[in-house]
């Protein structure tokens, strides 16, 4: 079982429409959680934080934590066309003594016009 | 703002040859670190640096080695490259270390190994 785990996608979704991207993870200690947006050919770039149970919106995104079902989501209402990438969520996880950043494999989001 | 820098870009290397992958920050972070980006698996860390003068293997560290030259770079080198370790790779810094400090990534180093 990998640490994170996303669903690969493609998600697809009309323009306008809420992006809803999942995101599991195994260690119940975690108490770090990130989105990050990768472009093609481009390195990540930090979407949304979250540490705390609940909600946290940004604009037009909404991460949600639930940690005692070990789970984190990013929705992204209104979708546009420029928001098609790939998301990749983050959670530190507790390994080898210490904690580490590991990304899930990411889910590629595809916004049709 | 140059924030996280890494040299080169770009890489072909044969099988067996030796490379060092350069990385600079400019933000006075404390932490640093390597990760490889293949197709289908995500990032995955190679090794980190909570401070200078630490370093610590990661997912994936077999192959490699880094050195934390001093609180502004961090190195990572392939001593006998193999055709496995074509990937794209990732230098990133955070203020302190994990957990709760965001990373932030340089442009990635696309290395090919043939």
């Amino acid at each position: 079982q990998k640490e994170v785990e996303q669903n690969s996608g493609p998600l697809s979704v009309p323009e306008g429409a809420i992006a809803s991207l999942n995101c599991t993870y195994s260690d119940r200690g975690s108490q770090s959680f990130f989105w990050y947006r990768q472009y093609s050919g481009k390195s990540p770039e930090l979407i949304m934080s979250i540490y705390s149970n609940g909600d946290k919106e940004d604009g037009r995104f909404t991460a949600q934590l639930n940690k005692a079902s070990q789970y984190v989501s990013l929705l992204i209402r209104d979708s546009q066309p420029s928001d098609s990438a790939t998301y990749l969520c983050a959670v530190n996880i507790w390994m080898d003594s210490s904690y580490k950043l590991i990304f899930g494999s990411g889910t590629r989001l595809l916004v049709r016009p | 703002n140059a924030g996280v820098t890494q040299t080169p870009k770009f890489q072909v290397l044969k099988t067996g040859q030796s490379m060092t992958l350069q990385c600079a920050q400019d933000m006075n972070h404390n932490s640093m670190y390597w990760y490889r980006q293949d197709p289908g698996m995500g990032l995955r860390l190679i090794y980190y640096s909570a401070s200078e003068g630490t370093t610590d293997k990661g997912e994936v560290p077999n192959g490699y080695n880094v050195s934390r030259l001093n609180k502004r770079e961090f190195s990572l080198r392939l001593e006998s490259a193999a055709p496995s370790q074509t990937s794209v790779y990732f230098c990133a810094s955070s203020p302190m270390g994990q957990p709760g400090n965001t990373i932030y990534f340089g442009e990635g180093s696309w290395l090919t190994v043939v």
